[in-house]
């Protein structure tokens, strides 16, 4: 059964701390990994997409990579305006299959 | 750009009554559009995939004819609770995608909450 994974499900940094988020992901034939970022009572807002093993994507404080099973989120020295609900998708057909989340808080 | 409007936002109603949310692309063309539920600390499950003149395919154990979804067009899908009841209450959230190769886009959610 394909099954997205995150941890932690909580983490709670002081500004300017740097750390990573991990995904893990079992999924016959991936198609796409996808980060997205939710704020309390919003849809979630689209941050990247990792096509195959290897790849990196850069955006601000963030970078998202890849591996044959997990992937990660790493958020350098972050800002409190970082704090939200970070999301990880999997895409094998057409659908996305989401991890519950990994909700980051940034404290100034 | 990749805009997508979800209306309403909140909704109080009654038991029994039958609640619309409609999701909207805004500025581009979706082939295929999503219909998520959320449920507090959880994952977004899939309700249901729909492309624009077909009929929707719904997820197992999604009653599609309770939740009753149309896409008319290529920036327009609603999604219609129908008889709704308190367990339908939660937070649903439609998304868009311009393409299978391209990722999709989330509205705000509609919260919606049966007494």
């Amino acid at each position: 059964e394909d099954q997205v994974t995150q941890s932690p499900e909580a983490l709670r940094l002081q500004e300017g701390e740097s750390s990573s988020l991990n995904c893990s992901y079992t999924v016959s034939g991936l198609r796409g990994l996808f980060w997205y970022r939710q704020d309390p009572g919003k849809g979630p807002e689209f941050l990247f997409t990792l096509y195959s093993a290897g790849e990196e994507k850069e955006k601000e404080r963030l970078k998202a990579t890849l591996t044959k099973k997990e992937s990660f989120l790493h958020i350098t020295a972050p800002k409190p305006e970082d704090s939200a609900t970070y999301l990880c998708a999997s895409q094998a057909g057409t659908a996305l299959i989401f991890g519950k989340g990994t909700t980051l808080s940034v404290s100034s | 750009g990749a805009v997508v409007s979800q209306h309403p936002s909140r909704v109080i109603c009654k038991s029994g009554t039958s609640v619309k949310i409609e999701c909207r692309s805004l500025d581009f063309q979706a082939t295929t559009m999503f219909w998520y539920r959320q449920f507090p600390k959880q994952s977004l499950m899939l309700m249901a995939t729909s492309n624009e003149g077909s009929k929707a395919t719904y997820e197992q154990g999604v009653e599609k004819d309770k939740f009753l979804i149309n896409h008319a067009s290529l920036t327009l899908s609603t999604l219609t609770v129908t008889s709704a009841h308190p367990e339908d209450s939660s937070f649903y959230i439609c998304s868009a995608s311009a393409g299978s190769t391209q990722p999709q886009h989330f509205g705000d959610g509609t919260r919606l909450s049966i007494l």
